[in-house]
């Protein structure tokens, strides 16, 4: 079953404006972690942000986690055509289990 | 550093057929996993492998998958026999396994499986 929910599905901006996507969760988790996703290099971990974190930054991207609210935010910055792919929340709770969220397709047009 | 190697790539299969997939983790990760994404959808865990031991096996449906990871190193998923909604990538991920719950997983490209 799917734990996350990443808000929106879809989203198409210009090279070079910020992108930002949303996950939802369900149950306490113990991280939190953002996933990419295209064609030519599968599924590449991001960043990974911790239950007592509440934002962590790396290179463009920045992700911050509300527990209270149970959500995160992943922000890319300065958007650029490479970064068209899918991005995939993923929490895990008690050892290494993944759970995704279904993702939000990202499309950076030149 | 080679990544986690998965073969093949695209699996064309029919319906009923026996059909199955090789993982080859990253070389020290003790922690094997298996998923399955269907279109449009995240990954979904479908067995997760402590070494040679199989310890998270809740969602792999057991009536006609299976899965082995013979001296804790390669490991194979096979279904027999398929349905058509089996077509799906699956997915092979694996990570240093020391039991932290931090702990990063690394996939490998997938195996795109289509029944007809």
């Amino acid at each position: 079953s799917q734990q996350g929910e990443e808000d929106p599905q879809a989203l198409s901006i210009q090279e070079g404006e910020n992108a930002t996507m949303n996950c939802s969760y369900k149950t306490s988790i113990n991280n939190l972690q953002w996933y990419r996703q295209n064609s030519g290099r599968g599924l590449v971990h991001l960043i990974l942000i911790r239950s007592n974190e509440r934002e962590k930054h790396s290179g463009r991207l920045r992700v911050t986690l509300d527990t209270s609210k149970k959500s995160s935010s992943l922000l890319i910055t300065a958007s650029r055509a490479a970064d068209t792919a899918s991005y995939f929340c993923a929490t895990t709770s008690r050892y290494s289990t993944l759970t995704f969220g279904k993702g939000t397709m990202l499309l950076v047009s030149p | 550093e080679a990544g986690v190697v998965q073969s093949p790539r695209y699996k064309i299969i029919e319906k009923k057929q026996p059909v199955a997939f090789w993982c080859n983790p990253i070389s020290g990760h003790n922690t094997l996993y298996w998923y399955r994404q269907n279109l449009g959808q995240g990954p979904e865990l479908l067995i997760r492998y402590e070494n040679e031991e199989a310890v998270d096996d809740s969602q792999l449906p057991k009536d006609r998958f299976s899965a082995e990871r013979l001296k804790g190193v390669d490991s194979t998923l096979k279904i027999q026999p398929a349905e058509l909604g089996d077509s799906a990538v699956y997915l092979c991920a694996s990570s240093l396994g020391d039991r932290v719950a931090s702990d990063t997983q690394y996939f490998g490209p997938g195996t795109r499986l289509t029944v007809l």
